[in-house]
């Protein structure tokens, strides 16, 4: 079985730019999260979503947002880029029933310049 | 305010011996608890979970230990191997509500080295 997969694995952007992630999950997977990794903030929620929906969002400004698709693939993008956004954006899986791990993809790292 | 702590940014141990990484979180409405292995350049690997309602979990070489009364949990990795050597991240996870798996809060993680 496939593991989550996340594209690009590295992006360079500028500062101001806009910035599309996307991630496929696990087969049979319908819940959708996505997480920041900083060295300083370490991994943080961002969003979840499940079914086209999202259920659950973090403390990001209104510049993160995300979608999911009806056949549960998803994006999250970034709108005007700042130099501290540069982090590993890492999307994960679960099956959506009771306690589901989350399995994570391999994430994009993202350098804003 | 961290909910989750991992005191020990690092741990040393031999080959073949245990590996204790420790874990303390704040929340008491944490009701699932998770430990994922990260090696660099590489997203965390799901290693094993305990629910709230449990106090031990065991799979294979590794087990987790759930102490609810000093909101504690720990993971021990029997015998450690140089393999294991990786960050590892514990995890807390609030209520289920409706479809939501909720979002897991992470502790800052801490470097495990398996010495031959």
């Amino acid at each position: 079985k496939a593991g989550v997969t996340q594209t690009p694995r590295y992006l360079i952007k500028t500062r101001g730019q806009q910035v599309t992630l996307s991630c496929s999950p696990i087969s049979g997977h319908r819940s959708v999260s996505w997480y920041q990794q900083t060295p300083g903030q370490g991994l943080q929620f961002l969003f979840e979503y499940f079914s086209e929906t999202q259920r659950n969002k973090g403390n990001f400004p209104g510049r993160f947002s995300g979608r999911q698709f009806s056949n549960s693939r998803s994006e999250m993008n970034v709108s005007t880029l700042e130099l501290g956004d540069s982090a590993l954006y890492l999307c994960a899986s679960s099956l959506a029933l009771g306690n589901s791990p989350l399995h994570f993809g391999n994430g994009t790292r993202l350098t804003v310049t | 305010d961290q909910q989750v702590k991992q005191n020990s940014p690092s741990l040393s141990v031999q080959e073949g011996r245990i590996s204790i990484l420790n874990c303390d979180y704040t929340n008491s409405m944490f009701d699932y608890f998770l430990w994922y292995k990260k090696y660099p350049a590489e997203g965390p690997t799901f290693l094993i979970s305990i629910s709230s309602i449990k106090d031990k979990n065991e799979d294979g070489r590794f087990t987790v230990f759930l102490n609810k009364s000093a909101k504690h949990l720990s993971l021990h990795i029997v015998p450690s191997q140089p393999g294991d050597s990786a960050v590892y991240f514990c995890a807390a996870r609030g209520g289920v509500m409706g479809g939501s798996q909720g979002n897991l809060i992470f502790g800052k993680g801490t470097k495990l080295s398996v010495k031959p």
